[in-house]
C-alpha cells in the first residue's frame, strides 16, 4: 500500500507570492491533516479535512487555507507569503477522523523556503 | 487547552545505555497518547500508542505506559542503538493531534 505522498518536496518562493502544496493520502483514508513544523514553534496543527469538509482548524491566519477533493486528495494554500512561513509542511492521513486514537500516517513533508 | 510537555534535550547516550524521555500532558477527558519518531529528512512515524489508562504501548524495544494518575506517558528503552538517533515526539489526540516540542536523541557508538 502506497504511503502518504506530498508534492513538491522542496519549494522556494519570495515574499508576497502564494503557494499551493499537495497531499495524496493513503488509499481509503478520508481524513487529511496539515501541520507546520519549525525549529522555534515545533509541530503546529493547521487544519483537518474529512470527506471534503474542514473539521478542525488551528490558530493560523486566514492566509492559510486548504481544501479536500472527492478522492480525498488535499491541497493547502498560503497567500501573501512572509519570511516566517518558511517551514516543513507535513500532511497526515488517517482512516477515520484524526481523533479517537486513530493513527495518523505522515508524508515526508514539503520544505518551503521564503526569501 | 490541551498540551504536552516533554524534555527537549538534546539527549546524548552511549550505545546500549538505558533511555527515558519524560512526557506529561494536560487534557480534558481521556485522550489517546502517542510517541512518534522523526528520522533526519523524513516525516513522522508512529512508534507506539496507548488508548486508555494503564495501557502499555510497545514497539522495537520501546515502551510507554499511560498513567492517568500522573498524566504521564514516559518513553523507555532498555538498550539504545546508534540507529535510534532521531527526534521523538509525544502527542495526544482528543480530537486533533497536539504534539510536544520533540526530544532529539543522539546515540554514540
Amino acid at each position: 500500500k502506497a504511503g502518504v505522498t506530498q508534492t513538491p518536496r522542496y519549494l522556494i518562493k519570495t515574499r508576497g507570492q502564494q503557494v499551493t502544496l499537495s497531499c495524496s493520502p493513503i488509499s481509503g483514508h478520508r481524513s487529511v491533516s496539515w501541520y507546520q513544523q519549525t525549529p522555534g514553534q515545533g509541530l503546529q496543527f493547521l487544519f483537518e479535512y474529512f470527506s471534503e469538509t474542514q473539521r478542525n482548524k488551528g490558530n493560523f491566519p486566514g492566509r492559510f487555507s486548504g481544501r479536500q477533493f472527492s478522492n480525498s486528495r488535499s491541497e493547502m494554500n498560503v497567500s501573501t507569503l512572509e519570511l516566517g512561513d518558511s517551514a516543513l509542511y507535513l500532511c497526515a492521513s488517517s482512516s477515520l477522523t484524526g481523533g479517537d486514537g486513530n493513527e495518523q500516517f505522515f508524508g515526508p513533508g514539503t520544505r518551503l523556503t521564503v526569501l | 487547552g490541551d498540551s504536552v510537555t516533554q524534555m527537549e534535550g538534546p539527549v546524548t547516550l552511549s550505545e546500549e545505555a538505558f533511555l527515558t524521555i519524560n512526557c506529561t500532558y494536560t487534557a480534558t477527558g481521556y485522550p489517546s497518547l502517542f510517541w512518534y519518531v522523526q528520522y533526519p529528512g523524513e516525516g513522522l512515524q508512529l512508534l507506539l500508542k496507548a488508548t486508555k489508562a494503564d495501557d502499555k504501548g510497545s514497539n522495537k524495544g520501546f515502551e510507554a505506559t499511560y498513567r492517568k494518575e500522573t498524566t504521564s506517558f514516559h518513553l523507555e528503552k532498555g538498550s539504545v542503538q546508534v540507529s535510534d538517533s532521531a527526534v521523538y515526539f509525544c502527542a495526544l489526540s482528543p480530537l486533533n493531534f497536539v504534539f510536544g516540542p520533540g526530544t532529539r536523541l543522539s546515540v554514540l557508538p
